[in-house]
């Protein structure tokens, strides 16, 4: 089975704070993506990688930024966190070749900036 | 105007019917079209994508394309209370971008 974790289920931080979400999978997946769920917003993506040291800016890559140094770990960084970064981060990752087509999800991780 | 777009619902629909959910598209080139299921707290897990060239059945699971409305649907046969869950219709137009619709609630009921 596919496993994608995520460092925190809850975290809280505090505004103007760095913030560090990390995402490992152990499937040797190419892909990796971070999104945001909000009600009524739904899942929006921020930023995905295709390879080590890649990035491509997803819909809303406004306040984050990502590293990948290895392959199964993909880290989504709040440089100065804001109020209305509060939201559930998911983590996702697919098969080399598949792109966006199999994207198995990481449990999230509810982020509250106060 | 959003890129993908479904009704929120909330859709309910007795145990046995079948439970059709609809979602349009604004991107007339997109030609990949994914439905996920989530379940209260938890991820969205895939269910089935189609292309551009045709309808996929899987299961109790159709998905059909109707690329002149811009619109995808999924039906759920004999529908059952373990597919009450919000389905998120999800588009993949040129351009290297995925876009979620905001999920459409459906409960089955017993």
């Amino acid at each position: 089975d596919v496993k994608v974790t995520q460092s925190s289920r809850y975290l809280v931080k505090r505004t103007g704070e760095k913030v560090f979400l990390e995402c490992v999978q152990d499937m040797d997946h190419e892909n990796m993506f971070w999104y945001r769920q909000d009600p009524g917003l739904g899942l929006r993506l921020i930023y995905f990688s295709y390879d080590v040291k890649m990035k491509e800016k997803g819909d809303i890559p406004e306040g984050y930024s990502v590293s990948r140094e290895k392959k199964e770990r993909f880290s989504l960084i709040l440089e100065s966190a804001s109020t209305n970064q509060t939201s559930m981060y998911l983590c996702a990752s697919s098969p080399s070749g598949t792109g966006f087509y199999e994207q198995y999800f990481g449990p999230g991780t509810r982020l509250t900036v106060t | 105007q959003k890129e993908v777009e479904q009704n929120s619902g909330p859709l309910s629909v007795p145990e046995g019917a079948i439970a059709s959910l609809n979602c349009t598209y604004s991107d007339r080139g997109s030609q990949s079209f994914f439905w996920y299921r989530q379940y209260s707290g938890k991820s969205p897990e895939l269910i089935m994508f189609i292309y551009s060239n045709g309808d996929k059945e899987d299961g109790r699971f159709t998905a059909q394309l109707n690329k002149a409305s811009q619109y995808v649907s999924l039906l759920i046969r004999d529908s059952q209370p373990s597919d009450s869950a919000t389905y998120l219709c999800a588009v993949n137009p040129p351009g290297n971008q995925f876009y979620f619709g905001t999920g459409t609630s459906l409960t089955v009921i017993p």
